[in-house]
């Protein structure tokens, strides 16, 4: 199976400042279509988890272009380029290019 | 808008059955792949399984032999059994789709507790 290694596994940001959260697979998500299997989502506290972002750096519908995502085979990033206090949950990556679908442990980010 | 509801018990005992269906509103289940993912106290999310609107299925190795997800097409919706159930199934447990295997909407989750 994959694994999937977030860092950090929690973070405080001020708000308006910039957040980053890595993940890292042990083993490539380049399919032979050229695509990147990897998707980020995150669960806000009450809440069921939502897609952020799909296939390495497409947003899903709705959300803010203050997220992106980007990586090359084994490592992504998600980045928050302006973190509001709506962001407050906790973010997953996930693998898709391969079953089983394996998450990431997950990243906290809280509010400063 | 494609909405989803989790319904079934929320206690069931060790050994037994878990039994839950996923009601699909505002679309056809016939146009995507449907998964159910759990998320137990303490512990990030686990993929249990998903179902293509053919009927095609995949389970997580790790609990391939107690899973069964069926697609009900007449009902709009799709279920999942998990047999002989542990304390360690004690879990909320969420349905999810997508038009690829991102799970692009979900439903509110269900919390299933396992005990005597």
């Amino acid at each position: 199976d994959y694994v999937m290694t977030q860092t950090p596994l929690s973070l405080a940001v001020t708000p308006g400042e910039p957040a980053s959260i890595s993940c890292r697979s042990s083993q490539s998500l380049l399919d032979n279509d050229g695509k990147i299997y990897l998707d980020w989502y995150v669960q806000k506290p009450g809440q069921s988890p939502q897609l952020l972002i799909y296939t390495l750096s497409y947003r899903a519908s709705g959300v803010p272009d203050r997220f992106s995502g980007s990586g090359s085979d084994t490592d992504f990033t998600l980045k928050i380029s302006r973190v509001e206090a709506e962001d407050v949950g906790v973010y997953y990556c996930m693998q898709r290019i391969e079953f089983p679908i394996i998450f990431g442990q997950g990243t906290r980010l809280e509010i400063k | 808008q494609v909405q989803l509801q989790e319904s079934g018990p929320g206690l069931v005992k060790p050994s037994q059955t878990l039994s839950l269906t996923c009601s699909v509103s505002g679309g056809s289940i016939s146009s995507f792949y449907w998964s159910w993912i759990r998320k137990s106290p303490g512990k990030g999310l686990e993929w249990i399984g998903y179902i293509y609107h053919t009927g095609s299925t995949f389970y997580n190795p790790s609990l391939k032999s107690r899973v069964t997800i069926s697609l009900d097409m007449s009902n709009n919706r799709f279920s999942l059994k998990l047999n002989s159930v542990a304390a360690a199934d004690t879990a909320m447990y969420y349905c999810a789709g997508g038009r690829v295997l991102a799970f692009e909407m979900w439903g509110q989750g269900t919390m299933v507790a396992v005990s005597s």
